[in-house]
């Protein structure tokens, strides 16, 4: 059972460079998340899913895009890389959006923009 | 709107004496509470939960929380820490309005010293 996988785990992109930030679940769950973290701070939620074919957006979605095609796969998109994009994004799922369920984070990835 | 403050940014205790770590929240509803653990260079990890059972809540590694509603509180303690606690910790809070969306405080790092 390998929970929430995330790749890649480290990336250094150019300034207007694109990337696909990848995420996967294996335990079917319904919910999922992508979180960005910056240095010395809680998470901060960029876009949410609750189910293949639906997305929302989170407290900071502006540079980022996703699309959700199936239960198992949640793809976060940079199209024009800035440096204020420079964190660590966390990839999360969980059973149900009704309160008590906790969350699975995935390992993280570290993006860099230079 | 739910919110969360973590009282401490930084927290430095001997091994073995016990550890507090102090978390009020806002939440319109009745909130669902959790803290996770984060080592460094790596991901989220659930030490425990409230989802308004008992207001004391036991988690892994020996960790404790309890809820307190009329101080909006939810601290979480150890009686006796260990070098392998040293990592940052965060207080969450969800509730069913905000559609378990989580809202993270700025974290605690928690320091040991031998």
């Amino acid at each position: 059972n390998a929970g929430v996988t995330q790749t890649p785990k480290f990336r250094i992109l150019k300034i207007g460079q694109s990337m696909t930030l990848q995420c996967t679940q294996d335990m079917n769950h319904n919910y999922m998340y992508w979180y960005r973290q910056d240095p010395g701070m809680g998470l901060k939620l960029i876009y949410y899913s609750v189910g293949a074919g639906i997305t929302d957006k989170g407290e900071v979605p502006n540079g980022y895009n996703v699309s959700r095609s199936t239960t198992e796969d949640f793809p976060l998109r940079l199209e024009l890389a800035a440096p204020s994009q420079t964190s660590v994004y966390f990839c999360a799922s969980s059973y149900s959006g009704q309160t008590g369920y906790g969350y699975t984070f995935g390992s993280g990835t570290r993006l860099t923009v230079v | 709107a739910q919110s969360v403050t973590q009282l401490d940014s930084h927290v430095s205790v001997s091994e073995g004496t016990p550890v507090l770590l102090r978390c009020n929240y806002s939440s319109s509803y009745s909130p669902s509470l959790f803290w996770y653990v984060q080592h460094p260079n790596k991901g989220l990890q659930l030490l425990l939960k409230y989802t308004s059972a008992a207001t004391l809540v036991k988690g892994i590694n020996g960790f404790e929380a309890e809820f307190k509603k009329s101080e909006t509180s939810f601290h979480l303690t150890k009686p006796s820490a260990h070098m392998s606690d040293a990592a940052e910790y965060f207080c969450v809070v969800s509730d069913w309005n905000a559609g378990n969306m989580l809202t993270f405080g700025g974290g605690t790092r928690l320091m040991v010293k031998p």
